[in-house]
């Protein structure tokens, strides 16, 4: 099956600046990744996916980055705040057997300091 | 009312024990998960089903089992609980049909004793 690997597994940054969270995937007929930010006493939430057939995508200050040929995709987030402070996971989807099943990496703590 | 509602939110167990954990979704969605999460070790798939028929095994289903009551009900089971199924326990829905985002319950915190 899909191997998604995430890192860092923590991170701290000053608010205002960037933070960017990285992922990889094995199986190249991944087509879907989704991000999810998970508050605490809270279930992950979606905020931002790609698809296969697009290289960027922005959603204010959320953009999410691919690069099927090595097989990554980053998360990154501009002007932080301290309410962008959660655990974040990155997922990958294939098809065949699988199509619509998920696979997680193992999250990133973002940690945003005022 | 939550899309995906679990119960119960929090729940303490004896070992042995036999638990039922609960999942209704309002979303009309098809496809149903349920996932197991420990720190440092992100999102586990335990079961999954596709359809009302359909029930799938995924990566640490051992000491699990699931039914599919309805499109809306989905019941993860612990038959007979053991400490390291202490553990915060998510189900999820998407749609069918293609790839596409889940939706996540709240939860359930679940401490076997």
């Amino acid at each position: 099956g899909e191997n998604v690997e995430q890192h860092p597994s923590t991170l701290s940054v000053q608010e205002g600046d960037s933070a960017v969270i990285k992922c990889t995937y094995s199986d190249s007929a991944s087509n879907y990744f989704p991000w999810y930010k998970q508050e605490l006493g809270k279930g992950p939430q979606l905020i931002i996916d790609i698809r296969s057939n697009v290289g960027e995508k922005k959603d204010q200050r959320i953009a999410v980055t691919l690069n099927k040929t090595a097989k990554h995709f980053s998360l990154h987030i501009t002007e932080t705040q301290p309410e962008d402070s959660a655990v974040y996971f990155c997922a990958a989807s294939s098809g065949g057997s699988t199509l619509g099943r998920l696979y997680f990496g193992r999250g990133t703590q973002l940690t945003v300091w005022p | 009312d939550a899309d995906v509602t679990q119960t119960p939110r929090n729940r303490i167990t004896k070992t042995g024990k036999r638990i039922m954990l609960e999942c209704s979704q309002t979303k009309g969605h098809d496809r149903m998960y349920w996932y197991r999460q420990d720190p440092g070790l992100g999102l586990r798939l335990i079961y999954y089903s596709f359809d009302v028929k359909d029930i799938n095994k995924g990566e640490i289903s051992d000491g699990y089992s699931v039914s599919r009551q309805a499109q809306a009900k989905f019941s993860l089971s612990l038959e007979s609980a053991i400490p390291n199924q202490t553990a915060l326990y998510f189900c999820a829905t998407s749609v069918s049909g293609g790839n596409y985002g889940y939706t996540f319950g709240s939860g359930t915190r679940l401490t076997v004793v």
